[in-house]
């Protein structure tokens, strides 16, 4: 149980289009979702949290208008890369926690490796 | 502001040894402390959570220390493998409720 997929796995995309990514919670229901962010040979960063029907809170240095972050459901967030940049390749990381596991449990996802050309 | 620091930041060893990763902390009023390991271009496995009431945690060929006082935790692999190679990360939490502080990893390779 308490299994997070997220897709796509990959995605390349030209430099000024936008790019969403989705991450799913399969067996349990997710009342907040995290998305990380992990540049090579570097630790993961959180970005954003989002709770199930509210707005997302993004960390400091985090562009809102950017990075935005919709969680319209219990089991699904998405993460849209607007405008996207060289810069912005990177490895999104999303986690999950609700229903499933101890008080406070994560489950992360695979992972979505983006790149910017 | 807690910080997470994880030394050495990558390590090579030969098969069948016992290895030691280290994890410091900065803030030691932590809710728990995660180990996971990540293979390359791939998510997290969580490997052993240690709540701050506890001393330690085993798993199988893996144990994880705790202790809150000096801000530190250890993983002890035991009888190491090339199947163990990944990056290794550090994570704490001040509450149920606060984000995951994660240290840099220690990327090892167990050579056969």
């Amino acid at each position: 149980g308490a299994v997070v997929s997220q897709h796509p796995s990959w995605v390349i995309c030209k430099s000024g289009t936008s790019v969403k990514i989705e991450c799913r919670s399969l067996d349990f229901q997710a009342t907040t979702m995290f998305w990380y962010r992990q540049f090579p040979k570097q630790s993961l960063m959180l970005m954003a949290t989002s709770n199930e029907g509210s707005k997302a809170t993004y960390e400091q240095g985090v562009e809102k208008d950017k990075f935005l972050i919709n969680h319209a459901s219990l089991t699904l967030s998405t993460l849209t890369v607007t405008s996207a940049h060289p810069e912005d390749s990177s490895f999104y990381i999303c986690s999950a926690q609700g229903t499933s596991g101890g008080i406070g449990t994560q489950y992360f996802g695979p992972g979505t490796r983006l790149t910017v050309l | 502001k807690q910080e997470v620091t994880q030394i050495p930041a990558a390590l090579s060893v030969p098969e069948g040894e016992n290895l030691v990763l280290n994890c410091s902390f900065t803030d030691s009023a932590i809710y728990n402390l995660q180990w996971f390991r990540q293979d390359p271009g791939k998510g997290l496995t969580s490997l052993l959570l240690i709540q701050s009431s506890q001393r330690e945690q085993t798993s199988g060929r893996l144990n994880a220390s705790l202790d809150k006082s000096s801000g530190r935790s250890t993983l002890y692999i035991a009888a190491s493998q090339p199947g163990d190679s990944a990056t290794y990360l550090c994570a704490v939490r001040a509450s149920s409720a606060s984000k995951i502080i994660f240290g840099s990893g220690t990327r090892l390779s167990i050579r056969p």
